[in-house]
């Protein structure tokens, strides 16, 4: 799977939109981007993913450049709970011989800091 | 909604003590996966299934074993503990479309004393 890079950390006032900028330039044609979220020790949770097209969902709006070589996670009006590591993860995408191609690999992510 | 069931959740054993930690994942998903997260570190993928049969391995020591029932849910069975296998270790399961998100489970917190 491609690597991805992002910023360490970032912060946020509560009530802003939240811009969490990833790169990934070595990814491929079958390669998706998600996002997901970690709270202080509970299970990532799920955001939103997208391959070329811009995504939204109620959580979260997911913008991919034209050459989907970066990607930027928007909340859009941030509160003190969206605290929390922020990743940034490109996959594989479909089932070869019955296969499944699921595995996630998390790298550095993103911790957003959500302030009054 | 049904979500990803670990159990238990907190886990304290003795150094070269057997474990076994469970992951009952949501219904009619058919797909489970194993990480593990250290303090201060990111999930490191362990180990998947697929229709009960083993679909990727990662960094899984020699010393642990998993694997997926009949009825889907499966256990990560963890032998000869050491002081650096103390961490979380959470489950996730998903349909077998990878092109889906999958849900994680709240973890099992494993402290080897």
């Amino acid at each position: 799977d491609a690597k991805t890079t992002q910023p360490t950390s970032m912060d946020c006032a509560e009530g802003r939109a939240a811009n969490l900028p990833c790169n990934h330039s070595t990814i491929s044609g079958n390669e998706y981007v998600y996002w997901y979220r970690q709270i202080h020790s509970q299970g990532p949770q799920y955001i939103i993913h997208g391959l070329k097209n811009n995504e939204t969902n109620e959580m979260a709006s997911l913008i991919i450049t034209e050459d989907r070589k970066s990607s930027t996670l928007i909340l859009p009006h941030a509160t003190l709970r969206d605290t929390a590591v922020y990743y940034c993860i490109v996959r594989v995408s479909f089932n070869a011989g019955g296969t499944s191609y699921g595995k996630l690999t998390f790298g550095q992510g993103t911790i957003l800091t959500v302030h009054p | 909604a049904a979500g990803v069931i670990q159990s238990p959740r907190h886990l304290i054993k003795e150094k070269r003590e057997t474990a076994t930690l469970k992951c009952y994942p949501i219904p009619r998903h058919d797909t489970v996966y194993w990480y593990q997260q250290g303090p201060g570190q990111d999930p490191q993928f362990l180990i998947s299934f697929y229709e009960k049969m083993q679909s990727d391995k990662g960094s899984i020591p020699d010393r642990f074993s998993a694997q997926q029932f009949s009825d889907y849910h499966s256990e990560l069975n963890m032998s000869s503990l050491e002081l650096g296998d103390s961490a979380l270790y959470f489950c996730a399961s998903s349909v077998g479309d990878p092109r889906k998100g999958y849900t994680f489970g709240s973890g099992t917190r494993l402290t080897v004393v």
